[in-house]
């Protein structure tokens, strides 16, 4: 299986900061990334896919970056509502495998 | 607009199984791949399979032969079966409509404690 490591465990930040969260796959993944956003008591929501294209509805303050087996998620302009878990997830070879998720709280 | 929603005991005995339903809204189960993934306590997000627009099957190996999915295309719903399942099987599961871009939609999960 391709094992995801993601970056920090837990994160806090002011409002208004930007913050990004690293994932690193085990092996070449090939841009098929992507992030997942999970607000507490709430199902994860798709907010980017194939690495750096914006899921629709998803605020433009996220975007993704990365390649090979080095990607990232950044949050422009922190706001409340983005106080969530954050999970990658490589859809490139079976079984899809997770990060082990972010954390993201205010300061 | 696409829903699902998981229904299914919220306890389960050790050795026994565990049986959920994910029943779709809005959208056919002949299209796309539907599958079910569990996060643990902790966070651990776990892949566990789909069955496929054609009804094919795929497993996550980890699971070896104790799962099993199914479908009912006439109710539009799919099944999740967990054989001899354990303690550490305790998990919110989820049902989601997957494709090559990720996991669009999901249904609320729902919680399953495995104990005596």
């Amino acid at each position: 299986d391709i094992q995801m490591t993601q970056s920090p465990a837990s994160l806090s930040a002011s409002l208004g900061e930007t913050v990004t969260i690293e994932c690193l796959a085990s092996e070449d993944i090939y841009s098929n990334l992507a992030w997942y956003q999970q607000k507490p008591g709430k199902s994860p929501q798709l907010l980017i896919y194939y690495a750096n294209s914006l899921n629709d509805g998803v605020p433009s303050r996220f975007s993704g970056s990365g390649s090979g087996t080095q990607y990232s998620l950044k949050i422009n302009s922190l706001q409340s509502e983005d106080v969530s878990i954050y999970f990658c997830q490589q859809n490139y070879d079976s079984p899809p495998t997770f990060g082990g998720g972010t954390k993201l709280e205010l300061k | 607009e696409v829903q699902l929603q998981e229904s299914g005991p919220g306890l389960v005995k050790p050795s026994q199984s565990l049986s959920l339903t994910c029943s779709v809204t809005g959208y056919s189960i002949t299209s796309n791949y539907w599958g079910w993934i569990r996060k643990f306590p902790g966070n651990k997000m776990e892949w566990m399979g789909y069955i496929s627009y054609s009804g094919s099957t795929s497993y996550n190996p980890s699971l070896k032969s104790r799962i099993s999915i199914t479908r009912d295309t006439s109710k539009n719903q799919f099944f999740l079966q967990l054989n001899s399942v354990t303690t550490e099987d305790t998990a919110t599961y989820y049902c989601a409509r997957g494709s090559t871009i990720g996991f669009a939609y999901w249904g609320q999960g729902t919680l399953v404690t495995v104990s005596s």
